[in-house]
């Protein structure tokens, strides 16, 4: 099966700069990757995805890359904030194998994401 | 709309005892998603559901544990009996196949110990 595995565990930066977290997957066939952001006693929360045919999407500060060849993909924020902090999740997911299949995502172990001001 | 509802938010019960946890999805949503969060192995799938119907529960760790989902709006998970290594904290999550959006929507989880 899928194997994600995610990079750095924990991550300290200083407000305003950059944070670059780093997944890499083993299943081929995989063609959707979300991030995920989980808040202290809260749900994930999704915040940007990609799937296999873009390799960069953009949304504001955040913005993820995709390299299919080397099988991994980045979660870049930028110009970060307080409220950044948080533990941040990639996951990977190959196509439903049959039609009512849903999206079994495989999760990365998590980045714990602190922005001091 | 509320949002993925979990109850309880907190459990604690002793070795041995059955446990059930509740999940109500959100209106419309047509998959049903249970994982498991631990330190040491992070997120889990362990059960879905599509309209109902479970359709892969190869992330079910052992017989004692067992899900349901009687209607489209409330699915359950039991573990029965139960034990410490079963601490950690279950979510559910809802989805609905919409054009090409495969987002999740999680809960807010509930913390499960056993002591």
């Amino acid at each position: 099966g899928e194997n994600v595995e995610q990079h750095p565990s924990t991550l300290s930066v200083q407000e305003g700069d950059s944070a670059v977290i780093k997944c890499t997957y083993s299943d081929s066939a995989s063609n959707y990757f979300p991030w995920y952001k989980q808040e202290l006693g809260k749900g994930p929360q999704l915040i940007i995805d990609i799937r296999s045919n873009v390799g960069e999407k953009k949304d504001q500060r955040i913005a993820v890359t995709l390299n299919k060849t080397a099988k991994h993909f980045s979660l870049h924020i930028t110009e970060t904030q307080p409220e950044d902090s948080a533990v941040y999740f990639c996951a990977a997911s190959r196509p439903p194998p049959f039609y009512n299949a849903g999206n079994m995502l495989t999760f990365g172990g998590g980045t714990r994401l602190m922005v001091k001001p | 709309d509320a949002g993925v509802i979990q109850s309880p938010r907190h459990e604690v019960t002793e070795m041995g005892q059955e446990v059930t946890l509740r999940c109500k999805p959100i209106s419309g949503h047509d998959y049903l998603f249970w994982y498991r969060q631990t330190m040491m192995r992070g997120l889990e799938l362990l059960i879905y559901f599509n309209n109902n119907v479970p359709i892969d529960d190869s992330g079910m760790p052992e017989d004692r544990f067992s899900a349901k989902m009687p209607n489209a709006s409330f699915s359950t998970l039991k573990i029965q009996p139960s034990e410490p290594r079963d601490s950690a904290v279950y979510f559910c999550a809802s989805s609905a196949r919409a054009g090409v959006s495969y987002e999740q929507y999680f809960g807010p989880g509930t913390r499960l110990t056993v002591t």
